[in-house]
């Protein structure tokens, strides 16, 4: 693929409903960072997936949050139970190598709006 | 005190003009990242420097280590060039953090 893939690009639902983002990265990169920007707000770390070591988990907001990676391919946010607090630009970022040492690359990011 | 402070928040200038946009950190960091977000668009990375400087086209990133700081510059301002500016630094535990952007506004 020729960068960063977020799905779906838009999703609406509804509070206490479960939501699954998906990311695919670029092939062959190994860091993967999950973000998400409220509406006039900064980026707001969430998770960050570094090759096989365990991933830096400090930035999910609550028990509610999860995501998963399986090696360097495909990660999976979901979101359990939602709140419209929730709602937000969720964005993935992956790069070749960890710890920055690499460009970025982010994807066009998942809005998601609860109601 | 965030880790990553940018500055200034907010900047208008005129279309011509020299820009500079300032980023200060407090934590030790393994490189700097300036990364770009259009109104209602993607993140675009435009520089990753871990020492001296760094030039693209009228882009050009500098970065001091002993003194914890990183300037952008624009030189020759165009209005698109308005946009979101971010510093984000890439800690020693592996992940980035971000500053809270500045917005920039070139008027023609």
């Amino acid at each position: 693929g020729a960068g960063v893939s977020q799905s779906p690009s838009n999703k609406v639902t509804e509070k206490g409903k479960d939501v699954e983002l998906r990311c695919d990265p670029i092939s062959g990169h190994t860091a993967l960072y999950w973000y998400r920007q409220s509406l006039g707000q900064g980026l707001e770390f969430l998770i960050y997936f570094q090759g096989n070591s365990a991933p830096d988990k400090s930035g999910l907001p609550s028990d509610r949050f999860s995501a998963e990676r399986t090696g360097e391919s495909v990660s999976t946010l979901t979101i359990q139970r939602t709140q419209q607090e929730d709602s937000a630009v969720y964005l993935c970022a992956s790069s070749r190598q960890t710890r920055g040492f690499s460009p970025l690359h982010f994807g066009n990011g998942t809005r998601l709006t609860v109601t | 005190k965030n880790e990553v402070e940018q500055s200034p928040q907010n900047l208008t200038a005129q279309e011509g003009e020299f820009i500079t946009i300032n980023c200060s950190y407090s934590v030790g960091i393994s490189a700097l990242h300036w990364l770009q977000q259009h109104p209602g668009g993607g993140i675009v990375s435009l520089f990753m420097l871990s020492s001296g400087k760094k030039k693209h086209g009228r882009l050009i990133a500098t970065i001091n280590i002993q003194e914890k700081h990183s300037s952008l510059h624009i030189t020759a301002s165009h209005p698109r060039d308005s946009a979101v500016y971010i510093c984000a630094v890439g800690g020693s535990q592996g992940n980035l953090i971000f500053g809270k952007g500045t917005k920039l506004s070139v008027k023609p």
